[in-house]
């Protein structure tokens, strides 16, 4: 237990579905991260936001798009979805975002388009 | 760039068996070194980390010394065990560059058998 939480564990969607993933942290931290784990590739950093501010959109497409109501909570919200978005997202949460601390990651939301 | 280099898995062992996993980095400035560790069905845990040169990360009876001279972060653990079974990960994050950004590598596959 990491003390990040990310809802749903599990996630089918069509590819004209509108869905949203949860995450949420209970560590205080000021930072969190969105990442998309698919097999056989590198953790793909997708957004950072740094109290609640958007820091980084690592050219993400538009399909997925994160909000971040207050430090505690992040959604990432995902609409008309391709086959190849079917992945583990990852969130993940720092103290802040300077290079010493370490990050916290949830248990992830698998999800697969159809 | 940043940039971490792990060996290629799978790799299979026996119970009770050494295990070494390389990881060799790239850095602008003077990173931060961390192995991450991602259990079956989870998320990614922290096992250890490093923050200077000669320091060593030790946790779960696995260790990793950050070598300067060879730009190295190499893991090793002494006696494995079934429940050692994972995904590995090096990581990185480079104050000089983008402070908050974890470099991670492509992962290492362990399976340790009975």
């Amino acid at each position: 237990e990491t003390g990040v939480t990310q809802t749903p564990r599990h996630l089918v969607m069509g590819m004209t579905n509108k869905k949203s993933l949860k995450c949420e942290q209970h560590l205080g931290h000021n930072a969190m991260y969105w990442y998309k784990q698919s097999a056989k590739k590198p953790l793909e950093l997708m957004f950072v936001y740094s109290l609640e501010e958007r820091v980084e959109n690592n050219s993400v497409p538009s399909r997925f798009s994160p909000e971040c109501p207050n430090s505690s909570h992040l959604f990432l919200h995902l609409h008309t979805l391709q086959p190849e978005d079917s992945a583990l997202y990852l969130c993940a949460s720092s103290p802040g975002t300077t290079s010493s601390y370490e990050q916290y990651f949830g248990p992830g939301t698998r999800l697969t388009v159809t | 760039g940043n940039s971490v280099t792990q060996m290629e898995g799978p790799v299979t062992l026996s119970e009770e068996a050494f295990l070494t996993i390389n990881c060799t980095y790239t850095a602008t400035g003077y990173p931060s070194l961390f192995w991450y560790v991602q259990y079956p069905g989870e998320g990614l845990q922290l096992l250890l980390k490093a923050t200077k040169a000669d320091d060593k990360g030790s946790n779960k009876g696995f260790e990793a010394t950050y070598r300067k001279e060879t730009t190295s972060f190499h893991l090793e653990k002494g006696s494995v065990q079934v429940s050692d079974s994972a995904v590995y990960f090096c990581a990185l994050s480079d104050p000089l560059s983008n402070d908050y950004k974890l470099s991670f590598g492509a992962g290492t596959t362990v399976t340790v058998r009975a």
